[in-house]
């Protein structure tokens, strides 16, 4: 049983610049959340995929947008990249009716120059 | 609007003490309680979960209680180790929406 695989693990952009990260699930999981955190705050939630529709979506602007595919790997894509947009982002995969938690990803580190 | 906050941004325990780490939530449609371990460079790992129905859960050197007409939950870590150093996060999820909301942790220091 496989993880859950983020890439790349870092990146460097310029403000400005859009960017793409992406996840794969941990098998058997039909669910992905993206979270960002910040440096030294608790993970903020972004978004989340069920099923390959949205699920719901966290207080973040429409530059951030996500897509995930049939086999249940997700991306995050981020539009217009301002410096405050560097931080840690990190892919969760769940079961929709677990009631356990999220099986995390060790996250993309992006910063914003 | 910080819906579950742990108020103790750091903790130094002795190690072979207990170590209490606690969490305050404010939404009353929250029906699990979850804490997760984080390493650096690594993401956050599943610890231990509580039910809203249930006042406490115990896995081997952790235990989490739960008070829900305070609205408050503590992880119990007994003996700590030092492989217990690391940063902590409460966590609150609504099993209608499978949303988990966290906390902004606490950095657990076990002392030699």
């Amino acid at each position: 049983e496989t993880g859950v695989t983020q890439s790349p693990t870092h990146l460097i952009k310029t403000r400005g610049q859009q960017v793409t990260l992406r996840c794969s699930s941990q098998s058997g999981h039909n669910t992905v959340s993206w979270y960002q955190q910040a440096l030294g705050q608790g993970p903020q939630f972004i978004f989340q995929y069920y099923r390959e529709e949205e699920n719901g979506r966290g207080n973040f602007p429409p530059r951030f947008s996500g897509l995930q595919f049939p086999n249940y790997s997700s991306e995050l894509n981020v539009n217009a990249l301002e410096l405050d947009d560097s931080a840690l982002y990190l892919c969760a995969s769940s079961l929709r009716t677990g009631t356990m938690g999220y099986t995390f990803g060790s996250g993309t580190r992006l910063t914003v120059v | 609007d910080q819906q579950v906050k742990q108020n103790s941004p750091s903790l130094s325990v002795q190690e072979g003490r207990i170590s209490i780490l606690n969490c305050d939530y404010t939404n009353s449609m929250f029906d699990y309680f979850l804490w997760y371990k984080k390493y650096p460079a690594e993401g956050p790992t599943f610890l231990i979960s509580i039910s809203s129905i249930k006042d406490k859960n115990e896995d081997g050197r952790f235990t989490v209680f739960l008070n829900k007409s305070a609205k408050h939950l503590s992880l119990h870590i007994v003996p700590s180790q030092p492989g217990d150093s690391a940063v902590y996060f409460c966590a609150a999820r609504r099993s209608m929406d499978d949303k988990i909301i966290f906390g902004k942790g606490t950095r657990l220091h076990i002392l030699p």
